[in-house]
C-alpha cells in the first residue's frame, strides 16, 4: 500500500462547479497535511495546510481532514479555468524531516 | 523579497559529463530540500540540508550524486558521470524552520537533459 494515495485523474469539472480532490494515507501517526498546486512545467506551490480534524477554509479553497478515516480532501468552489493544474497531497508524520508526497490529481476546469 | 532561486533553469549534458545545480534559499531560510521529478511522476525526495550539514540523504542515489550547503553561498546538487536516466526536473525548496518541513517554498527548478 502506498503511503499517500491520490486518484491520478484527470478530474474534469465545468467552470463554476465544485471540484473535490481526495487523498488517503496509511500512517496513523501523520500530523500535518498539505495541498500543493503545480501548473504544467512549473514548480509546486503551497495552497493549504491543515493540522487538526475538521474543515479549514481559505477563500475558494476548503481543506477537510479526518484522521480516524485517514483521509484529507480539498474542495475548490466556483472552479475557474485557472485552477486547472495538478494538486499534490503531502503529509508529515511529525518526527520526519521530510514530506511524504502523493502522485497528484490532475484537474481540468472546462469553460 | 526574492524567492528561492535556482540555476541554471535548463542544462544539457552529454553522458559522462558532470551536472552542477545551484539553489539559493529564500532570505532567512536555513533549511534546503532537493527533489527530483520525472515527467508524469511525483516528487521524489533526495536530500535535506541545513547550513554545512546533511540532515537526511535517504533519497540520494549512493553513487554519482552529492549535495552540499556551505556556510556561504548556495546549495549545490552535483551529479557526476550523468546518464540518460538522470534527465529530470530538479527542484529545490526551502523552509524557515526545522519543523516547517511541510511549508516549503519551491524554486522554479532546473531541467536537466542528458544526451
Amino acid at each position: 500500500q502506498k503511503e499517500v494515495e491520490q486518484n491520478s485523474g484527470p478530474l474534469s469539472v465545468p467552470e463554476g462547479a465544485i471540484a473535490s480532490l481526495n487523498c488517503t494515507y496509511s500512517d496513523r501517526g501523520s500530523q500535518s497535511f498539505f495541498w500543493y498546486r503545480q501548473y504544467s512545467g512549473k514548480s509546486p506551490e503551497l495552497i493549504m495546510s491543515i493540522y487538526s480534524n475538521g474543515d479549514k477554509e481559505d477563500g475558494r479553497f476548503t481543506a477537510q481532514l479526518n484522521k480516524a478515516s485517514q483521509y484529507v480532501s480539498l474542495l475548490i468552489r466556483d472552479s475557474q479555468p485557472s485552477d486547472s493544474a495538478t494538486y499534490l497531497c503531502a503529509l508529515n508524520a511529525g518526527n520526519n524531516r521530510k514530506l511524504i508526497w502523493g502522485l497528484g490529481t490532475s484537474l481540468a476546469v472546462n469553460p | 523579497n526574492a524567492g528561492v532561486m535556482q540555476n541554471p533553469r535548463h542544462l544539457v549534458r552529454r553522458r559522462g559529463q558532470e551536472a552542477r545545480l545551484r539553489c539559493s534559499p529564500m532570505k532567512g531560510h536555513s533549511h534546503v530540500y532537493w527533489y527530483r521529478q520525472l515527467p508524469e511522476e511525483g516528487l521524489k525526495f533526495m536530500v535535506y540540508l541545513q547550513k554545512e550539514n546533511i540532515i537526511d540523504e535517504s533519497g540520494m542515489p549512493k553513487e554519482r550524486f552529492s549535495a552540499e550547503f556551505p556556510k556561504e553561498g548556495p546549495s549545490i546538487l552535483r551529479i557526476q558521470q550523468v546518464v540518460r536516466g538522470d534527465s529530470a526536473a530538479y527542484f529545490c525548496a526551502s523552509s524557515p524552520r526545522q519543523d516547517g518541513a511541510g511549508e516549503l517554498f519551491f524554486g522554479e527548478g532546473s531541467r536537466l537533459t542528458v544526451l
